[in-house]
C-alpha cells in the first residue's frame, strides 16, 4: 500500500537550516505529483510547496518563498524540503502528500515530522 | 485569498448519532472542495472531493454536499473510529488552496 514516511525534523535555532526527507513506497513514485503541507501548533493545515512528477514545475506558498526549496529524486523514491533562514513561525509538523493528477486534492499523506524553531 | 471557515469548532456527539459539519468559503469555489479526517499521530485521510464524491474506500456513512460558498459533511451514524478532527479544503484556482481551521468531533 501507499506509504510516505517523513524524517529530518529537529530543534533548530532561528536563522538555521534543516532538510526534511520523505521516503515513498507502494506506488510509482516517478508518476506522482508531490507536496509539503504543515500544521503549526494549535493551527490549521497550510500547503507550502509542490513539485511535478519530473520536477519541471514547482510552486511555493508566499510564506516560504525564497527560503525553502523542494526537490525530488525519482531514482531513490524520495522527496525533500530544504529549509533555510528558519523562523519561529516555521515551527510545525511537516507532512508530505501526494497531490491528485487532476486537482489540488491530497490523496495520501505521511504521518509528519516535527520541526521546532527556537533559541 | 479565499478564507475557509468551519463550524462548529467542536462537536460533541454520541456514538450512533448523526454529525453535521459546516464549511463556508469567503467567495465561491464552485464544487472544488475536499474534506479530510485527521486523528492524532496519524496521517490525514482524504474523505470527500468535488464536494460530494467519496474517496476510494471511504464508508457510505460519510457524505458531502454543497456548492459555491456553503458545504456540509455529514456522518450518518458515528462509529468509535470517526472521532477525529475534520478539515475542509478548497482547491479552486490551486495553488494555493486553503484549509479551514477544523472541527473536532468528540464523544459526548
Amino acid at each position: 500500500q501507499v506509504q510516505l514516511v517523513e524524517s529530518g525534523g529537529d530543534l533548530v535555532k532561528p536563522g538555521g537550516s534543516l532538510r526534511l526527507s520523505c521516503a515513498a513506497s507502494g506506488f510509482t513514485f516517478s508518476d506522482c505529483y508531490l507536496t509539503w503541507i504543515r500544521q503549526a501548533p494549535g493551527k490549521g493545515l497550510e500547503w507550502i510547496s509542490y513539485i511535478s512528477s519530473t520536477g519541471s514545475t514547482i510552486y511555493y506558498a508566499d510564506s516560504v518563498k525564497g527560503r525553502f526549496t523542494i526537490s525530488r529524486d525519482n531514482a531513490k523514491n524520495s522527496l525533500y524540503l530544504q529549509m533555510n533562514s528558519l523562523r519561529a513561525e516555521d515551527t510545525a509538523v511537516y507532512y508530505c502528500a501526494i497531490r491528485s493528477k487532476n486537482a489540488g486534492i491530497f490523496d495520501y499523506w505521511g504521518q509528519g515530522t516535527l520541526v521546532t524553531v527556537s533559541s | 485569498e479565499v478564507v475557509m471557515t468551519q463550524s462548529p469548532a467542536t462537536l460533541s456527539v454520541s456514538p450512533g448519532e448523526r454529525a453535521t459539519l459546516s464549511c463556508r468559503a469567503s467567495q465561491s469555489v464552485s464544487i472544488d472542495l475536499a474534506w479530510y479526517q485527521h486523528k492524532p499521530g496519524q496521517a490525514p485521510r482524504l474523505l470527500i472531493y468535488n464536494a460530494a464524491t467519496r474517496a476510494t474506500g471511504i464508508p457510505a456513512r460519510f457524505s458531502g454536499s454543497g456548492s459555491g460558498t456553503e458545504f456540509t459533511l455529514t456522518i450518518s451514524s458515528l462509529q468509535s473510529e470517526d472521532f477525529a478532527v475534520y478539515y475542509c479544503q478548497h482547491y479552486n484556482n490551486w495553488p494555493p488552496g486553503t484549509f479551514g481551521q477544523g472541527t473536532k468531533v468528540e464523544i459526548k
